[in-house]
Order: structure tokens, then C-alpha cells, then sequence
């Protein structure tokens, strides 16, 4: 299968702990950005959006923060689980209707 | 429901022939776009479409790359001539919005695309 992320910035967390991926995004006209989840041969999966007139959104055991003043975005998972292991991509949109991604981030959940 | 779907999975072709990727978007799916994506990095952004119009081609590195989507529905990517540096994985997305409303996109499993 596809080999994701060999040099990417990479984050360790214990079964059952809260992760938090953090991501500076480029561009401050973005105005709607995405987090996504990567596995090992698959495509992205969309896990999370914001828009720039938000600075917190929930989901399901996942919140995504994002701080406009220092163009920081970050994603919180909580009670992280064995499955979550993949890496992880911040997009942003920039007024033209595409997404523009990050270089991502490998998390690994130790059992 | 059946996902993104895209063909060929892997393709190996000789520097100088054409190749044509072809995407299958979930149906009913308005919006499609195309990225490439380079090992280790995140998708980088093709071409999209709003049903059969292509709204947005600036992605496309040169004009050896072109897409269209006739009817609203698949698409294929098309790139000629092709060179070693068009290797990469290339991924399709759709979305049950327009491009420029919401734009949470499904992504398909990718063609692994290799130029000897």
C-alpha cells in the first residue's frame, strides 16, 4: 500500500490521552478551512470544518480552534483511540474555491 | 453508498505517451475537483468542476494537462507527453455542493501514476 508521510512532523500519544494537532495556515483572506484524515492507502476522509467567522467548532471527539489573529488552526481529539492513528492535513480555502493543504501531521496512537 | 471511485489504481507508462485517469464521482455529486499528490505532502490543488463546467484551472502545471467532465458526471484528467515528473498520486474529490458553498469533499482512492 501507499506510504504516507515519510518525513512529516510526526506526534505520539497514549491510548486514551488528548491530542492536539496544531497547523499555520498561509494565507489571512482564507475564510474556511478543513481538517482531514489520511490512512495508508486511502484518500483523504474530511473529519472537521470551520468557518473564519468561527473561532471553535465540535464534533465528535473533535474540536477544531482556530485562531485568526496568529493564523493558527488547530484540531483536539479526545480519548484518543488506536484508529486515529493517520496522518493529518489542515486545509485552507482562500477565496478561489479550492483547498490549499498543509504538508500534514503523522499522529501515532501507542497502545 | 459507493465512494469516489477512480481508474486505473496504478498506471505505468513510458515517457512521451498519453495517459487518461479517469474519476467516478458518488452520484449525484455536483462539484469535482482533481489534485495531485506527491509522496509525503498534502493533495495540491488541479482543476475543479460545477457539473460540466471546469471553473477553475489554474492548478494545472502546463498545458499538457487538461480535464473535462461532458456531462456532469465522470471525468478524466488527461496528460500528454507525459514526463518523469508527473509521477505522483493523483486524486479525485466530489462534493454534494458547489464549489464555493460548503466544500467538504470526498476523496477517491487515487491513481498511482509512474513515468519510466
Amino acid at each position: 500500500g501507499e506510504s504516507v508521510g515519510l518525513h512529516l512532523p510526526t506526534l505520539s500519544v497514549q491510548e486514551g490521552d488528548n491530542s492536539i494537532i496544531n497547523c499555520a495556515y498561509s494565507n489571512s483572506a482564507s475564510d474556511y478551512f478543513i481538517w482531514y484524515k489520511q490512512e495508508s492507502g486511502k484518500g483523504p476522509q474530511f473529519i472537521i470544518d470551520i468557518r473564519s467567522n468561527m473561532d471553535k467548532r465540535q464534533g465528535q471527539r473533535v474540536t477544531v480552534l482556530l485562531n485568526k489573529t496568529v493564523k493558527h488552526l488547530s484540531l483536539q481529539i479526545a480519548a484518543t483511540q488506536p484508529g486515529d492513528s493517520a496522518v493529518y492535513f489542515c486545509a485552507e480555502r482562500t477565496g478561489a474555491n479550492n483547498l490549499f493543504f498543509g504538508t500534514g501531521t503523522r499522529l501515532t496512537v501507542i497502545p | 453508498g459507493a465512494g469516489v471511485s477512480q481508474s486505473p489504481r496504478y498506471k505505468v507508462t513510458k515517457r512521451g505517451q498519453d495517459v487518461a485517469l479517469r474519476c467516478d464521482p458518488i452520484s449525484g455529486h455536483v462539484s469535482l475537483y482533481w489534485y495531485r499528490q506527491a509522496l509525503g505532502q498534502g493533495p495540491e490543488f488541479l482543476t475543479y468542476f460545477n457539473y460540466e463546467a471546469q471553473q477553475d484551472k489554474s492548478g494545472l502545471p502546463n498545458d499538457r494537462f487538461s480535464a473535462e467532465r461532458p456531462e456532469g458526471s465522470i471525468s478524466t484528467l488527461t496528460i500528454q507527453r507525459t514526463e518523469q515528473r508527473d509521477s505522483a498520486m493523483y486524486r479525485c474529490a466530489s462534493s454534494p455542493f458547489l464549489a464555493g458553498l460548503y466544500n467538504e469533499q470526498f476523496f477517491g482512492p487515487g491513481t498511482r501514476l509512474t513515468v519510466l
